[in-house]
């Protein structure tokens, strides 16, 4: 079974910390994805990394950066928290296949965090 | 550029019925894959069902199946014979054939099964 590990369920920091949100996957997949969800707003793409070191920007990147320094692991940083990223964070795995319409994305158990 | 529509914020069904959520997606790609996702009060997305786009056969696992109507460009969820633990979230989702950016989700619809 594919599994993808979230390190923390519920975090509470305050404004203006840096907070590391870390995800990892057992699969060898080669693609790894943060998404924040908001009520009303749905899933939203911030980046996402298709090998090692390498990373692209999604829709809402702003405020955040990643980082992979291992295949198996996808870090987000929140370089100064403040109130309006309080969400639910969710990671994502996937193969990169021939034809990339073909990767199934499994997720994480997310992480709901808070910002005071 | 992908949309994903999802119309029926909540629907209220009777346990052992079967369900059918819509989503009507829009993209230009020829080549793209659909995707249904189950999200419980947990939070965990769980992968469901997966479309794509050049099969000419709708796909089905267990109790789920997607009835894929190409032309209408639409890729609705059938849950048969429904039970207690369908409650949930219920997203659909796309992906393109141009490289891994991601899914595009719908706003997701609140399915709850009534005893």
């Amino acid at each position: 079974d594919v599994k993808v590990t979230q390190s923390s369920r519920y975090l509470v920091k305050r404004t203006g910390e840096k907070v590391f949100l870390e995800c990892v996957q057992d699969m060898d997949h080669e693609n790894m994805f943060w998404y924040r969800q908001d009520p009303g707003l749905g899933l939203r793409l911030i980046y996402f990394s298709y090998d090692v070191k390498m990373k692209e920007k999604g829709d809402i990147p702003e405020g955040y950066s990643v980082s992979r320094e291992k295949k198996e692991r996808f870090s987000l940083i929140l370089e100064s928290a403040s109130t309006n990223q309080t969400s639910m964070y969710l990671c994502a795995s996937s193969f990169r296949g021939l034809d990339p319409s073909t990767d199934t994305q499994y997720f994480g158990p997310g992480t709901r965090l808070t910002v005071l | 550029a992908q949309k994903i529509t999802q119309t029926q914020p909540g629907m209220f069904v009777q346990e052992k019925e079967a369900v059918t959520l819509d989503c009507t997606y829009d993209t230009s790609d020829q080549s793209y894959g659909l995707f249904w996702y189950k999200q419980p009060s947990s939070g965990e997305m769980i992968f469901l069902i997966y479309q794509g786009s050049y099969d000419e056969q709708n796909a089905t696992e267990g109790r789920y199946s997607l009835n894929f109507q190409k032309a209408r460009k639409s890729a609705n969820l059938v849950i048969s014979a429904s039970q207690l633990g369908d409650s949930a979230m219920y997203f659909c989702a796309m992906n393109s054939g141009g490289g891994a950016d991601g899914l595009t989700f719908g706003k997701g619809t609140h399915l709850i099964i009534q005893p």
